[in-house]
């Protein structure tokens, strides 16, 4: 089965909010993740990335939090904008074999 | 190219067919891979080359697939004998560093069998 889960298949948020995605992941030997966002008819795009040596990583609007302890990813979204509604897949690695994907969370995002 | 190139974008074909669906990735990015998105899923791993080692087939479903990568660039997924479980939109995906950030995608094939 799958290593890298979501808690949540769909998440509707306002826009201005801010949005919070989260993922499980089952294998400790992971050391890389990956948030990806995909529009309807696109492959999948990166947002951002942590190694397991951190805990906290931020981008432009997004921020990623690993808690290795309790094996849980998430991703926080500030102030959401409509441009933000895709599906956001969580991924893991783990030594440089190919990512493995979590089933995805629909983010909708209404003005 | 600037981005990873895949055709067909759209394939319909009889069941029982034969396919191929072609992945053109980044110039100079040694690491290939195809995903598999059936619809409203995850992306399932199928298979990964890197540089002149041999592939990781270990994702893929059944022996009526395979893959190659012809001189370290182009990559052919092929499916024999194609069944309605098949399709999916097939995803190919290329990096500079195997495993790590980067992970550049196409748009994908969408294969239907009908």
């Amino acid at each position: 089965g799958e290593s890298v889960g979501l808690h949540l298949p769909t998440l509707s948020v306002q826009e201005g909010d801010n949005s919070i995605i989260n993922c499980a992941y089952s294998n400790s030997a992971s050391d890389y993740f990956i948030w990806y966002k995909q529009e309807s008819g696109k492959g999948p795009q990166f947002i951002i990335d942590i190694r397991s040596n951190m805990d906290k990583r931020q981008g432009q609007r997004v921020t990623v939090l690993l808690n290795k302890t309790v094996k849980h990813l998430s991703l926080q979204i500030a102030a959401t904008q409509p441009g933000d509604s895709a599906v956001y897949f969580c991924a893991e690695n783990q030594a440089g074999t190919a990512l493995i994907f979590g089933k995805g969370t629909t983010l909708s995002v209404s003005s | 190219g600037a981005g990873v190139s895949q055709s067909p974008s759209n394939k319909v074909t009889e069941k029982g067919k034969d396919v191929e669906l072609r992945c053109d990735p980044i110039s100079g990015h040694t690491a290939l891979y195809w995903y598999r998105q059936s619809l409203g899923q995850g992306l399932e791993f199928l298979i990964y080359f890197q540089g002149n080692s041999a592939p990781d087939k270990s994702g893929l479903p059944s022996d009526r697939f395979s893959a190659e990568r012809t001189g370290g660039s182009v990559s052919t997924l092929t499916i024999q004998r194609t069944q309605q479980e098949d399709s999916a939109v097939y995803l190919c995906a290329s990096s500079l560093i195997p495993g790590a950030a980067g992970y550049t995608f196409g748009s994908g094939t969408r294969l239907t069998v009908v």
